[in-house]
């Protein structure tokens, strides 16, 4: 079954860990996202990539990386967590379907934590 | 700059009490808009897009309408299931990107 899939789904770790945040899809997309969401508010995006190899910020300044090396694979990394950090954090695909191109879909999430 | 504002930003209804929800955007040439819904703690779930002024898009009890301006997402006789945080955004011309509103957190009350 196609889907997109975000590990691990809780994070709770302390200051100055680093940590990386999994994303994988099974749709068949080439474009891939990373957003940020905090309790009650929009959605902001942190990072995307159009294909492999080929990676940009978003409008959201963060402190996190990420890296395509895979067409499925879009992972995040924090170097060194900070309480700042702590967040929920969506992963999204969309794909080159002439009717869907633009539509996004979204994984569970990781709700990250940082002591 | 793409802006969204959804309102309002909470919404109660008593389970058959239909309403509206209002999505006002400012774009640079519309690509899409989209609605979509947001369980508690988990990914948003995409429920539709509309492309241009005119276009209507249903499903089941939800019905999402599009002007020049803005969107509207009607319910019509809601159910408790239908409880979530509602979700609008737009893409703008030469952009895959997404600009998200804050949302409408729907109660749906039996």
């Amino acid at each position: 079954e196609a889907d997109i899939y975000q590990t691990p789904r809780y994070l709770v770790i302390g200051t100055g860990k680093k940590i990386t945040l999994e994303c994988s899809q099974t749709m068949g997309h080439d474009k891939m996202y990373w957003y940020q969401q905090d309790p009650g508010m929009e959605l902001h995006l942190i990072h995307y990539s159009y294909g492999v190899n080929s990676t940009e910020k978003g409008d959201l300044s963060s402190e996190s990386t990420v890296s395509r090396i895979r067409t499925e694979h879009f992972p995040l990394t924090l170097e060194s967590a900070r309480p700042s950090h702590t967040s929920q954090y969506l992963c999204a695909s969309s794909g080159l379907a002439p009717s869907s191109y633009n539509e996004q879909f979204f994984g569970p999430g990781t709700r990250l934590t940082v002591l | 700059e793409d802006q969204v504002t959804q309102s309002p930003e909470a919404l109660r209804l008593q389970e058959g009490e239909s309403s509206s929800l209002n999505c006002s955007y400012t774009v640079s040439g519309l690509r899409g808009l989209f609605w979509y819904r947001q369980d508690p703690g988990k990914g948003p779930e995409f429920l539709f897009t509309l492309y241009s002024a005119g276009e209507e898009k249903e499903k089941e009890r939800l019905k999402a309408t599009l002007t020049k301006k803005e969107s509207f997402l009607h319910i019509t006789a809601p159910k408790p299931e239908d409880s979530a945080t509602y979700l609008c955004a737009v893409s703008g011309a030469g952009s895959y990107q997404l600009t998200f509103g804050k949302g409408t957190k729907l109660s749906v009350i039996p």
